[in-house]
Parts: C-alpha cells; sequence; structure tokens
C-alpha cells in the first residue's frame, strides 16, 4: 500500500493562473480532506470531499474548488492564484464508513504538493 | 468554535531527559484529540490519538477534559524525537483543527 500520494510535489505558477493538484487516497479509503500549510504555520482545513460531494468547507475562498471521482480520487483547484496562495497543499484520506460503522477516522496525510506563486 | 493551542513555539529537552510538550483546547463538546508528527523531509503522521489511550513511540497523552489539556509525554528524549509536533482536535465528524506545533530539538 504506497499510501496517500499526491501530485506533483512541486509547481511554479505566476499570478492569475489557475493549478491542479490531485490526490490518490489510500487503499480503501473513501474520504479526502485538502488543508493549506503556508511556511511555517500549521495546516488549515479547506474542505473535506465523501461521495463525491463536498461534505465540509474551511474558510477560503470560492477561488479554491475541488472534485472527486468514483475511485476516490480528488483534485483541488484553484483559480485566479495570488502571492499568497504560496504554501505546501495537503491531502489526507480516511474511511468515513469505518467511522459510521463505530470505527475511527483517522485521516492519513500524504507527502504535499508544494506551491510557488511568482 | 474550537480552537488548539500550543504554548511553546520551540522546546529544546537533552537527550534522556523527560519531554512534555503542552496542549491546550477549547470547545464546548467532547472532542476526539490526536498529535501528528512532522520530522524532517517526511509527512505528517499521526503519533497518537487519544481515545486509542496507547504509547507509540514511547510518547503518551492523557486527556484531561477538567482542565481541557492533552499533553503529549515522554519519560527520556532519543535524538530521533526531535521533530515539529502539532496536537489536533476534531469535534464530533468534523475538520481536524491544529494548533500551531511545537518543534522539538532533542539536544546530544
Amino acid at each position: 500500500d504506497a499510501g496517500v500520494t499526491q501530485s506533483p510535489t512541486h509547481l511554479i505558477k505566476t499570478r492569475g493562473q489557475q493549478v491542479t493538484l490531485r490526490c490518490s487516497p489510500k487503499s480503501g479509503h473513501d474520504t479526502v480532506s485538502w488543508y493549506q500549510q503556508a511556511l511555517g504555520q500549521e495546516p488549515q482545513f479547506i474542505f473535506q470531499y465523501y461521495e463525491e460531494e463536498e461534505r465540509q468547507r474551511g474558510n477560503f475562498p470560492d477561488r479554491f474548488s475541488g472534485h472527486q471521482f468514483p475511485n476516490y480520487s480528488s483534485e483541488l483547484n484553484v483559480n485566479a492564484l495570488l502571492l499568497g496562495d504560496s504554501a505546501l497543499y495537503l491531502c489526507a484520506s480516511s474511511l468515513v464508513a469505518g467511522a459510521l460503522a463505530g470505527g475511527q477516522e483517522t485521516q492519513y496525510f500524504g507527502p504535499g504538493t508544494r506551491l510557488l506563486v511568482l | 468554535a474550537q480552537r488548539v493551542t500550543q504554548p511553546e513555539k520551540l522546546l529544546s529537552v537533552f537527550k534522556g531527559a523527560p519531554v512534555e510538550l503542552k496542549c491546550n483546547y477549547s470547545y464546548s463538546g467532547s472532542p476526539e484529540l490526536f498529535w501528528y508528527v512532522q520530522y524532517s523531509r517526511q509527512r505528517l503522521q499521526l503519533l497518537l490519538r487519544h481515545i486509542s489511550r496507547e504509547s507509540i513511540k514511547g510518547f503518551t497523552a492523557d486527556l484531561n477534559k477538567g482542565e481541557t489539556s492533552f499533553h503529549l509525554k515522554k519519560p527520556f528524549a532519543q535524538e530521533e524525537d526531535s521533530a515539529m509536533y502539532y496536537c489536533a482536535l476534531r469535534p464530533g465528524n468534523e475538520k481536524l483543527t491544529f494548533g500551531t506545533g511545537t518543534r522539538l530539538t532533542i539536544i546530544p
């Protein structure tokens, strides 16, 4: 099991451009959460996808959008990039179905995609 | 709204000495609490969750609802414990809220 994987590992964009980041969850997981971690800061929750729908959202503008595919993988899209969007973007996967059945919904993180906006 | 406070941004401890990383939270209900660790150039990984009451790599953490704390402890620090430690809270079935983190450095 490769665990949570993310692509690309690094990305450089310019202001105003759009970017798409990708995440494949850990085998058997059905939920994907995205976090933004600015340099020297803690991760901040962006949103979570379950059953191909956005289930929760943090305090991020509509420029941040996402998608979950039937195979549970997910994309994070950011439009009209700003310098302040430069950060490490983390994907975490978990098994909600397990939590609903009385299990534990522990989130496992990917290595992240480092985005630099110039 | 929920909040997690880690008062120490930096903590240096001698090898073999006890370690305690502080974490306080504010939440009106019964949250789930976690400790995540980020070693240099590695991904964020789960260290402990309060619901399991387990010891991982010699670390333990006890949830104190009266003091709303979830401090991380280890009796004898090892050099490989040097890392960034984040305390995180999840109220019910919602998002993880992280503290600002404590960078632990073990002095040989």
